[in-house]
């Protein structure tokens, strides 16, 4: 699998937009970007996923590098909810055990008023 | 949106115990689950994967006869920590994928088990 590198920590002012960056240089042809976020004592809450082209939902925003070798995670409007650790995992989109996710350290966002 | 839900929420209980673990995919029929554990200030890691119908696989170090896994239908997956001690405490979560390519998984909330 292709290993992601995200900064450990970033600091955002409520209201306003949260760039969350990640560098997976090596990800190959079938796999997806995955973004997740783990508010403390809960399970990982799915954001949004790519493979090529950029994606926005309800959530968030994500936009993917014509090389595919970096993303960025936006949340337009962050709010202290916001505050979270931030994972961004690269995986084929194939089924049954190689469907698994590796978490890495994730991008600790802090959301301040 | 897919939900899983994961019951208990919350264990205690004493050494020597068994626990189990549900996992339910609530809307959408899931033949493979993922358990993870997590130790504090630490990520995610997985554990097993757990196959409807077949035998779960599991992740080099972890004992599949003290972690058993049961899936027996294609929306509730079963971990058993069999005779629990204290440095089985953690926070083990489940996840299950939704069919289709490049679907996404999505997880339960957790179940925080400490072992006195």
């Amino acid at each position: 699998d292709a290993k992601t590198t995200q900064p450990p920590s970033m600091d955002c002012a409520e209201g306003r937009a949260a760039n969350l960056p990640c560098n997976h240089s090596t990800i190959s042809g079938n796999e997806y970007v995955y973004w997740y976020r783990q508010i403390h004592s809960q399970g990982p809450q799915y954001i949004i996923h790519g493979l090529k082209n950029n994606e926005t939902n309800e959530m968030a925003s994500l936009i993917i590098t014509e090389d595919r070798k970096s993303s960025t995670l936006i949340l337009p409007h962050a709010t202290l909810r916001d505050t979270a650790v931030y994972y961004c995992i690269v995986r084929v989109a194939s089924g049954g055990s190689q469907g698994n996710l590796i978490f890495g350290k994730g991008t600790k966002l802090s959301v301040k008023p | 949106g897919a939900v899983v839900s994961q019951h208990p929420s919350w264990v205690i209980c004493k050494s020597g115990t068994s626990v189990k673990i549900e996992c339910r995919s609530l809307d959408f029929q899931a033949t493979t689950m993922f358990w993870y554990r997590q130790f504090p200030k630490q990520s995610l890691m997985l554990m097993a994967t757990s196959n409807e119908g077949s035998k779960a696989t599991y992740e080099q170090g972890v004992e599949k006869d003290k972690f058993l896994i049961n899936h027996a239908s294609l929306t509730l997956s079963t971990l058993t920590v069999t005779s629990a001690h204290p440095e089985d405490s953690s926070f083990y979560i489940c996840s299950a994928r939704v069919p289709g390519g490049g679907q996404p998984q999505h997880f339960g909330d957790g179940t925080r088990l400490s072992i006195l």
